[in-house]
């Protein structure tokens, strides 16, 4: 069955320091999609990356990156230089698109950034 | 703004009671999911349809039911509230299925008294 572990419930760092959310996922299928998200206080979800399951290049967005490795199951994504803004919770998913399409979200990580 | 609207932002109602909750997906997305977030469930998928049908199925109730019209606007309908019901609903699109991102609306923040 898909699953998405994301450990970390709460983190807190100081303005300008990096920060890695982790997420490691459980599924069967050889071809998969990995997602993340922001949800800021205001409330609403907002799209961050989307990496299929063929394509382990890491992706660097800004400040934003993320790290794929298939063989731990892992798609970690870091912040670098983290700014107050970056204070939200964020959530990692999974689609099994090839099975039945749904997203499976972990319980997503509140980040702090502290002035 | 994702293109995706929901309504209404805000509802609160008795126990028992019976709600509808609306979405419309972004122009040119066939596939709408359904969420719930609760503080202590997290994000979880209740129900998903594609071009008006039912694709996939979550942990949603027997007292929740949803559907997609041909105008592809869905609604989810909640019925013999309880205390327990009141959350965050959220509604997200996608032009194809799972492999695609969805991109979600505002929410529909229930709360049941």
């Amino acid at each position: 069955a898909q699953k998405v572990t994301q450990a970390q419930t709460e983190i807190s760092v100081v303005e300008k320091e990096d920060v890695t959310l982790d997420c490691v996922y459980e599924t069967r299928d050889t071809t998969y999609y990995l997602f993340w998200y922001k949800q800021p206080p205001s409330g609403e979800l907002v799209f961050l990356i989307r990496r299929n399951s063929f394509d382990e290049q890491n992706e660097i967005s800004g400040r934003y990156s993320w790290n794929f490795q298939k063989s731990t199951s892992s798609f970690n994504f870091t912040i670098t230089a983290s700014q107050v803004v970056d204070s939200a919770v964020y959530f990692c998913a999974l689609s099994e698109a090839w099975r039945d399409d749904k997203i499976i979200f972990g319980k997503g990580t509140r980040l702090h950034i502290l002035p | 703004d994702s293109g995706v609207t929901q309504t209404p932002k805000h509802l609160i109602t008795a126990t028992g009671q019976r709600v509808t909750l609306r979405c419309s997906p972004r122009s040119g997305d066939l596939s709408v999911y359904w969420y719930q977030q609760s503080l202590d469930q997290g994000l979880q998928f209740l129900i998903q349809y594609y071009n008006g049908e039912e694709r996939a199925k979550g942990n949603i109730l027997e007292r929740f039911s949803a559907q997609q019209f041909p105008d592809l606007h869905s609604e989810l309908n909640l019925s013999s509230l309880e205390l327990g019901d009141s959350a965050l609903y959220f509604c997200a699109s996608s032009v194809d299925g799972g492999s695609a991102e969805a991109f979600f609306g505002q929410g529909t923040r229930l709360t049941v008294v």
